[in-house]
């Protein structure tokens, strides 16, 4: 397996303009989760998706953001208008849930490195 | 609620130097857990976990023991190389938390030649 990638590797964008970030999770597995990470706070969980359902959203910023899973092996975060401040590299991440217990940990993608300017 | 509590770093140590990088846990029960690490540039890889108490995770010379008696899972290595310097960070999964892993700050560790 490739394991979990994530699309693309480095995006540049101007303020005000959409970003769409991309991640097909490792096969097989039935959850999926987008996180953030900057140095002033850290690797923040954004969102995440049992079963292609989003179960959590609390993490989303704001309403500039948001996720779509249309199914199992592909997965977007969009941000629309995008500001300096969205600046951060995003992380995908997926797992495999057996029941209630989560014995693997999750497969985090290599990140995509988004600046707004 | 759940939460993990890791030292502050950077920790900074020359090679062949042992490595402690403590991790503590707030946690209701008996959570899995789990040790990951981040290199430059990269997203996190699982680098060691444990399931129940007393058990040792183990990887690449690195380990950790579930103490709950203590709620640590502190992370050793015994002799550290230039090429273990990342970002590690302590996480838990709480077995009724619906899949999910609670994540530590991370430490930096920085190892010189």
């Amino acid at each position: 397996d490739a394991g979990v990638i994530q699309s693309p590797r480095h995006e540049v964008t101007e303020m005000g303009q959409e970003v769409t970030l991309r991640c097909k999770p490792i096969s097989g597995h039935n959850s999926l989760f987008w996180y953030r990470q900057t140095m002033m706070r850290g690797l923040e969980l954004l969102i995440y998706f049992n079963n292609n359902v989003p179960i959590d959203d609390s993490g989303m910023p704001e309403d500039r953001f948001s996720a779509k899973m249309p199914n199992a092996s592909f997965s977007t975060l969009k941000i629309q208008p995008s500001e300096p401040r969205d600046s951060a590299v995003y992380f995908c991440a997926s797992s495999l849930r057996q029941g209630s217990v989560l014995n693997y940990g999750y497969t985090f993608g290599s990140g995509t490195r988004l600046t707004v300017v | 609620g759940d939460s993990v509590t890791q030292m502050e770093g950077p920790v900074t140590l020359s090679e062949e130097a042992f490595l402690t990088i403590n991790c503590t846990y707030t946690a209701t029960g008996y959570p899995s857990l789990f040790w990951y690490v981040q290199y430059p540039g990269e997203g996190l890889q699982l680098l060691l976990k444990a399931t129940k108490a007393d058990d040792k995770g183990s990887n690449k010379g690195f380990e950790a023991t579930y103490r709950k008696e203590t709620t640590s899972f502190h992370l050793e290595k015994g002799s550290v190389q230039v090429s273990d310097s990342a970002v590690y960070f302590c996480a838990l999964s709480w077995n009724n938390a619906g899949n999910m892993l609670t994540f530590g700050g991370g430490t930096r560790l920085m190892v010189k030649p």
